[in-house]
């Protein structure tokens, strides 16, 4: 049984330019949440998608945008990457929307900003 | 902002011995969650417990959450070296947002 999985493993980019980071879900699991974890600190909350909808979102600028694919993969997306995104970028996934569900996280994205 | 505070910041001791880490928080939960987190890679699931449970224990771990307090701690007992790593809390606050501290480095010496 597959775990979480994400892609590409580690990405340098230049500032201005833009990025896609993907995530496949654990087998069952269809609510997928994207977190940007800075060298450091503990992960902070970009948005969570559920039937291909955003359905909450954290304090993100809009230049952070997702996707969610019938087979509730995910993709997040920066726009205009500044050198402050540089980060750690997590996917987790769960069953549901209910509120005591356990999240499985990936082994994360590393974006450099250069 | 980040909604928990771990302490301590970080924590080493001598393999064998027990770890005990804290962590703080603000507001109403749904239920708190305990990560690991190994070389600045993925997270992993450690323990849930939910806001009308007051303590869980899985293996070597031991968890205990106080809500009129807003604080829970995790315990690791008869730490091995390969429990070096990050950990956190984090707070469920309702749909599934996980809301984390800023962690425990926890190093266990041979």
């Amino acid at each position: 049984d597959a775990g979480v999985t994400q892609s590409p493993t580690h990405l340098i980019k230049t500032r201005g330019q833009q990025v896609t980071l993907r995530c496949s879900p654990k087998s069952g699991h269809d609510t997928v949440s994207w977190y940007q974890q800075a060298l450091g600190q503990g992960p902070q909350f970009i948005f969570q998608y559920y039937e291909e909808e955003e359905r909450q979102r954290g304090n993100f600028p809009d230049r952070f945008s997702g996707h969610q694919f019938p087979n509730y993969s995910s993709e997040l997306n920066v726009n205009a990457l500044l050198l402050g995104d540089s980060a750690l970028y997590l996917c987790a996934s769960s069953v549901g929307a209910g509120h005591n569900n356990e999240q499985y996280f990936g082994p994360g994205t590393r974006l450099t900003v250069t | 902002s980040q909604q928990g505070e771990e302490d301590p910041q970080a924590l080493s001791i001598q393999e064998g011995e027990n770890a005990t880490m804290n962590c703080s928080y603000k507001t109403s939960i749904n239920n708190l969650q305990w990560y690991r987190q190994n070389s600045g890679r993925g997270l992993v699931h450690l323990i849930l417990i939910r806001s009308n449970e007051r303590e869980k224990h899985s293996g070597r771990l031991r968890v205990t959450l106080d809500t009129s307090k807003k604080s829970s701690s995790l315990l690791i007992t008869a730490s091995r070296a390969a429990d070096t790593a990050s950990y956190f809390c984090a707070t469920n606050q309702g749909a599934q947002k996980l809301v984390f501290g800023q962690g425990t480095r926890l190093t266990i010496n041979p």
